[in-house]
């Protein structure tokens, strides 16, 4: 059974950088692609980004200058990094597998999501 | 693309038949998928490629649809369904993946 577990500080001051672990278990990493999806309070959800098995990365336009996304392979581990963060991204986090496909830059639905994890910007 | 569901939110018993719209501002082919989220969970995968139920998945629920509209239909409402219901769209000449606004489904 595939499980994801996000892991991160909870609050993040104005103007810093975000950054937040999944660590998967029940599947490699490497033979799959994932991806990040946020959720700010009593608000819909909204797609961050994919990072690929080869570490390729496909990003939101409206987030891509502050996005970077990477791959530890030793610890079975992908990352999200946002830069200059402001109230708005107040958000829940959420890191995902995505499916139904293999090729790279390609869009892919979700099945197996993290709990998520509550991120607020404030000084 | 924009995904615009409706209604934004539906009141109904357990045993009605519910059917949940999702219409994309162009065409999506059938790369559509619907999800379940229920209060402080993360959303449940329930159908991939307009009308492919996910693994586990009750068979009450169904999709259907290609091009710009497309349905979510769960065939008798059960106490477990009352949630938040969002279509995502995943077609890979967008620009990007979106989401509809959701559709909340409350009991009556």
């Amino acid at each position: 059974q595939v499980h994801l577990q996000e892991s991160g500080p909870g609050l993040v001051k104005p103007s810093e950088t975000l950054s937040l672990t999944c660590t998967v278990s029940g599947d490699s990493i490497t033979s799959a692609f994932w991806g990040w999806v946020r959720q700010p309070p009593g608000k819909g959800l909204e797609w961050i980004g994919f990072i690929y098995n080869s570490g390729t990365t496909n990003f939101n336009p409206s987030l891509s200058r502050r996005v970077s996304m990477s791959l530890d392979t030793s610890k079975n581990q992908f990352s999200l990094t946002l830069t200059g963060v402001t109230a708005a991204d107040t958000a829940i986090y959420y890191c995902a597998r995505a499916q139904g496909g293999t090729q790279v830059f390609y869009f892919y639905y979700m099945d197996v999501w993290g709990q998520g994890t509550t991120v607020t910007v404030s000084s | 693309i924009q995904m615009t569901q409706s209604p934004p939110t539906l009141s109904a018993a357990v045993g009605d038949r519910v059917t949940i719209t999702c219409r994309a501002s162009e065409t999506i082919d059938n790369w559509l998928a619907w999800y379940q989220q229920k209060a402080g969970k993360a959303p449940k995968l329930l159908i991939y490629d307009a009308s492919s139920l996910g693994s586990g998945v009750p068979s009450r629920f169904s999709g259907s649809g290609s091009g710009t509209e497309f349905t979510l239909t769960i065939s008798s409402l059960q106490p477990d369904d009352f949630a938040t219901y969002y279509c995502q769209q995943y077609n890979s000449y967008s620009p990007k993946i979106t989401f509809g606004g959701g559709t909340k489904v409350e009991i009556k």
